[in-house]
């Protein structure tokens, strides 16, 4: 009953350091997303993911790359990390790009602070 | 391209008393619509959600939403609201092909 898990939960970057968060879902879920929570500004879309080994821009890609080599997958990576990526990181995966029935399902979060 | 707005930031309410979040949207064509709570330290779940019929979606913890098209708005209800209700609530809205695109959320504050 795991869902969509979110490693880590917790990490402090210093600024031009880089790293990969990593999403895992269990439900065999086609859609996979990254999601960007700020105060005020609500959840904005990073990237996203049709498919195993497809990758599309969302509303604010710019600083990050993604990877979708396995289904269950979704990697984000920052390259070099900026105090303006000081957010809360959410993945969330879907059947369908318009979330059906079930909507998304979304994981716990990652707290990145970048100092 | 769609939207939501969310107008209140921020609502207070008394243990007991109803709810009301508001919610509207932009869209083209016959939208889905779906509200989401998220507890403080965690992620969003599922409340409920609109996709075609019955105008009034009744959704988990005794929440409901009512589909208008000529306001374009799906409010969020709740007839007695708990003290375990203190969260934000985003409202998003898609299309068939569409990804979710989510409101700025309402942070829901509960006196007892």
């Amino acid at each position: 009953n795991a869902g969509v898990t979110q490693t880590p939960k917790f990490r402090v970057l210093k600024t031009g350091q880089s790293m990969t968060l990593l999403c895992a879902q269990d439900m065999n879920h086609e859609y996979m997303y990254w999601y960007r929570q700020d105060p005020g500004m609500g959840l904005r879309l990073i990237h996203y993911s049709v498919g195993e080994g497809t990758t599309a821009k969302g509303e604010v890609p710019d600083g990050y790359n993604v990877s979708r080599l396995k289904k269950q997958n979704f990697l984000l990576g920052l390259e070099s990390a900026a105090p303006s990526q000081t957010s809360v990181y959410f993945c969330a995966s879907s059947y369908s790009i318009a979330g059906g029935a079930d909507g998304y399902t979304f994981g716990s979060g990652t707290r990145l602070t970048v100092v | 391209a769609q939207s939501v707005t969310q107008p209140d930031i921020h609502i207070t309410v008394s243990e007991g008393a109803s709810l009301e979040l508001r919610c509207n949207y932009s869209y083209g064509a016959t939208p889905y619509l779906f509200w989401y709570v998220q507890s403080p330290g965690q992620g969003l779940q599922l409340l409920l959600k609109y996709f075609s019929g019955d105008t009034l979606v009744q959704g988990i913890k005794g929440f409901e939403a009512e589909f208008k098209r000529s306001q374009s708005s799906f409010n969020l209800r709740k007839p007695s609201v708990h003290w375990s209700d203190a969260a934000e609530y985003f409202c998003a809205v898609t299309g068939t092909a569409s990804k979710l695109t989510f409101g700025t959320g309402t942070r829901l504050q509960v006196t007892l």
